[in-house]
């Protein structure tokens, strides 16, 4: 199996701050990555998929880079909808195991 | 409107078995490969498996914790997907959702406790 290592676990940032994200894949995976945000007791919903594509409706301050091995999520100008915790999760292997999850709260 | 909603969660003795059901709407179930995904309590994501479409042999993948416990399935002309359960343990309770692959539909998710 594939090990995704998300980090941070946490962050405090404040409203209108750059927020960045990274993961980082056990083995090359290309660009086969998705990005994930979740809400208390909502289930999760899709921002980037292929590393850096845009899911239709999400806002342009999220998002994408990376392949290979590395890949970093943005949040450009945070905003205090923005609070959740954000996942990545890899899709090359059969396997799509997901990163442990970064914390994002307001300071 | 698209739409999948989970059922069959509860609260099971360890040793006991359970069967999740994910009622699919309005897309073509049919060909859609099928996913599920479990959060224990304060915890992060966990992908169980998935199974393909029929016309992709509809197969299932499971990850390591699902494997030889639980197996996945569907009923196309039911528009419903399966998970079933067994020889489960405290460390499965959890939210248990279901999703398209790629996940850009989630159901609601559905609660399993497991405890004596």
């Amino acid at each position: 199996d594939i090990q995704m290592t998300q980090s941070p676990s946490s962050l405090s940032a404040s409203v209108g701050d750059r927020v960045t994200i990274t993961c980082q894949a056990s083995r090359d995976i290309d660009n086969y990555l998705n990005w994930y945000q979740q809400k208390p007791g909502k289930a999760p919903k899709l921002l980037i998929y292929d590393a850096s594509n845009l899911e239709t409706g999400v806002p342009s301050r999220f998002s994408g880079s990376g392949s290979g091995t590395d890949f970093t999520f943005t949040i450009s100008s945070l905003q205090p909808e923005d609070i959740a915790t954000y996942y990545c999760q890899q899709y090359k292997d059969p396997y799509n195991d997901f990163g442990g999850g970064t914390k994002v709260e307001i300071k | 409107e698209e739409q999948l909603v989970e059922s069959g969660g509860g609260l099971v003795k360890p040793g006991g078995s359970l069967r999740l059901s994910c009622a699919a709407s309005g897309f073509t179930f049919i060909d859609a490969w099928m996913t599920w995904v479990r959060q224990a309590p304060g915890k992060g994501l966990e992908w169980l498996g998935r199974i393909k479409s029929k016309s992709d042999g509809e197969t299932p993948d499971y990850a390591a914790p699902a494997r030889g416990r639980f197996t996945i399935s569907r009923d196309d002309s039911k528009n419903t997907l399966y998970l079933h359960m067994s020889s489960l343990k405290t460390d499965d309770t959890a939210v248990y959702y279901c999703s398209t692959e790629p996940a850009k539909l989630w159901g609601q998710g559905t609660l399993v406790t497991v405890s004596p």
